[in-house]
């Protein structure tokens, strides 16, 4: 069972900021989170991962509550080719990755 | 860089038939290795792992079975398949420690007949 709860499904319009929320209320101090996304047909791709701490890198921003307890992903400004299922994952090594439905975001012009 | 690949892409094959998918990774050096299935619709579920040559373990028991001859080669094997092991089955790679991230390669489109 996923650790993590997300909506179902989000919209965004083209160039605007895609803010993916997910509520992990029961993770453990060393629990990482991690987000991957997966664009139909194709494989899960790693987008970024953090612990406590924000993480930014090229491709979006991860945002992490004080009592970590919930996280926000970013992307700054959402393209067409964003759109896809994205996934929010509560682990540590060496537990499994454990994939759950996921948040479909689809991308409007 | 590391990459990760995947054969074939889409497979079609009749019930009772065998199976062998392969996968390979480059750019790294003994990394762990995962096999996943993905079901129409659904979230993917680990399938084996390995840590190293000859060493696999298995998540689910099934018709399926994985071996790692190579340290960068994984194969996911069935000497019959069934209806229900249709499906997208996903490699993925990653090296030990405790920020361990996996990465997927493409994938392969299973449908049995």
């Amino acid at each position: 069972d996923a650790k993590t709860t997300q909506p179902p499904s989000m919209d965004c319009a083209e160039g605007r900021a895609a803010n993916l929320p997910c509520n992990h209320s029961t993770i453990s101090g060393n629990e990482y989170v991690y987000w991957y996304r997966q664009i139909h047909s194709q494989g899960p791709q790693y987008i970024i991962h953090g612990l406590k701490n924000n993480e930014t890198n090229e491709m979006a921003s991860l945002i992490i509550t004080e009592d970590r307890k919930s996280s926000t992903l970013i992307l700054p400004h959402a393209t067409l080719r964003d759109t896809a299922v994205y996934y929010c994952i509560v682990r540590v090594f060496p537990e499994d990755m454990r994939f759950g439905a996921g948040t479909r975001l689809t991308v409007k012009p | 860089s590391q990459t990760i690949h995947q054969w074939p892409a889409t497979l079609v094959q009749p019930v009772g038939s065998p199976l062998s998918l392969e996968c390979t990774v480059e750019g790294t050096s003994n990394p762990n290795l995962y096999w996943y299935r993905q079901a129409a619709g659904r979230g993917l579920q680990l399938l084996f792992y390995s840590v190293g040559i000859g060493q696999i373990s298995s998540e689910v028991p099934q018709n399926l079975s994985a071996s790692r001859p190579q340290d960068r080669q994984f194969i996911l094997s069935s000497k019959k398949l069934l209806l229900s092991d249709s499906g997208f089955y996903l490699c993925a790679w990653s090296v030990s420690g405790i920020q361990e991230t996996q990465y997927f390669g493409p994938g392969t489109r299973l449908l049995v007949l």
